[in-house]
């Protein structure tokens, strides 16, 4: 199994731009989660899917923040405009819910996604 | 509300000195999950355990155990013997059954293992 597959692996760009993330999960898990990695706040969940629907976005900082699971292989993380303080390390991970109460896989994290915006 | 405390910041100690790190959680409901994580300087986050609230049996696997006590609402992870390569930050983070999705981690805690 190739395991979670986020890209790019690192990303810099300018203060405005749109920066996309990209997500695949592993194949057969149903629930994706987005993560944001920084010293100052740690390891927060921006937000996370279960068979493709958005569950929980509470996480998510603002409106310029935006996630999208079009299908079961796929998911993207959209920041628009970026901004210096969206710097930090973006993880997706994945997992095999089997429903209310029943405990969760395990989580698989990807390699994560370096974002720098000067 | 859910919550994992990692009080330990940063931990160094001598190769094939045995460390334990601390974890301690709050959580509401009766049925809950707990998790280890390593994240080490290539920044990936492995997996290392996941222990549901109702087995209180203590882990070994190698060289890691795990103590888990309700009673102190702590979870803790002891290296043993340990490796210049378990220098790493390790995470402990909480699920609960009602949110079961929801894994909420501690702050992490830096080991930093010197030969």
């Amino acid at each position: 199994d190739a395991g979670v597959i986020q890209s790019p692996r690192h990303e810099v760009t300018e203060m405005g731009q749109e920066v996309t993330l990209r997500c695949k999960p592993i194949s057969g898990h149903n629930s994706l989660f987005w993560y944001r990695q920084t010293m100052m706040r740690g390891l927060e969940l921006l937000i996370y899917f279960n068979n493709n629907v958005p569950i929980d976005d509470s996480g998510m900082p603002e409106d310029r923040f935006s996630a999208k699971m079009p299908n079961a292989s796929f998911s993207t993380l959209k920041i628009q405009p970026s901004e210096p303080r969206d710097s930090a390390v973006y993880f997706c991970a994945s997992s095999l819910f089997g429903g209310f109460e029943e405990a969760p896989i395990g989580y698989t994290f990807g390699s994560g996604t370096r974002l720098t915006v000067v | 509300a859910q919550k994992v405390t990692q009080a330990q910041t940063e931990i160094s100690v001598v190769e094939k000195e045995d460390v334990t790190l601390d974890c301690v959680y709050e959580t509401r409901d009766t049925t809950y999950y707990l998790f280890w994580y390593k994240q080490p300087p290539s920044g990936e986050l492995v997996f290392l355990i996941r222990r549901n609230s109702f087995d209180e049996q203590n882990e070994i696997s190698g060289r890691y155990s795990w103590n888990f006590q309700k009673s102190t609402s702590s979870f803790n992870f002891t290296i043993t013997a340990s490796q210049v390569v378990d220098s790493a930050v390790y995470f402990c983070a909480l699920s609960e059954a009602a949110d079961t999705d929801k894994l909420i981690f501690g702050t992490g805690t830096r080991l930093q293992v010197f030969p």
